[in-house]
């Protein structure tokens, strides 16, 4: 079945450092790629997505590229703030897979001043 | 505005207290779905639906039930709840057109 994969947090940085949080996954067909945060006592919100290969999704300051040699869906951010501190979880859905959603099971991100 | 409606948004109750978490949508979704996050575990998948009528198990469906009787509802009943079901609740919708799934704010629920 289809999977997600990605690194074990907790990560902490200081403000202004660079981000990256690795995310693999395992898919059948060509899924639809997704990072979403949740920020202390909230929700999840979308973040940023990408719909095919070699897309690029962004939003405020992360990016991410969909890489189907790798399978990979890395995050990044070149320069983080202590207001990104929360949890990022990287989540597929495959049209071949019942359109269901597979989250990866996130990672804490601390940004300290 | 465009959202999905979890409700209670803070519930304690009773070993073998039926409960229903509500959860509604405005915007004509055919997919639904109830997950638990848990620290430590993630977010885990309780079950999901394709459309009205349509109901599948996620990861973790024991103890839960759920009906999708109309297209904006999905309710998520615990007709026994256990400690062990004390958890953050979130459902979440998605259109089949759409990609991606919209998410409400959050039941937290204590079974004491």
């Amino acid at each position: 079945g289809n999977s997600v994969t990605q690194m074990e947090g907790p990560v902490t940085l200081s403000e202004e450092a660079f981000l990256t949080i690795n995310c693999t996954y395992t898919a059948t067909g060509y899924p639809s790629l997704f990072w979403y945060v949740q920020y202390p006592g909230e929700g999840l919100q979308l973040l940023l997505k990408a719909t095919k290969a070699d897309d690029k999704g962004s939003n405020k300051g992360f990016e991410a590229t969909y890489r189907k040699e790798t399978t990979s869906f890395h995050l990044e951010k070149g320069s983080v703030q202590v207001s990104d501190s929360a949890v990022y979880f990287c989540a597929l859905r495959s049209y071949n897979y019942g359109q269901n959603f597979v989250f990866g099971p996130g990672t804490r991100l601390s940004v300290l001043p | 505005e465009a959202q999905v409606t979890q409700n209670p948004r803070y519930l304690i109750t009773v070993t073998g207290k039926k409960l229903t978490v509500t959860c509604s949508q405005n915007m004509n979704h055919e997919y639904m779905s109830w997950y638990r996050q848990d620290p430590g575990l993630g977010l885990r998948q309780i079950y999901y639906s394709m459309n009205v009528e349509v109901t599948d198990k996620g990861d973790v469906p024991e103890g839960y039930k759920v009906s999708r009787k109309e297209k904006r509802n999905f309710p998520l009943i615990l007709e026994s709840p256990s400690p062990n079901q004390t958890s953050l609740y979130f459902c979440a919708s998605s259109s089949s057109k759409a990609t991606e799934a919209f998410f409400g704010q959050g039941t937290r629920l204590t079974v004491v």
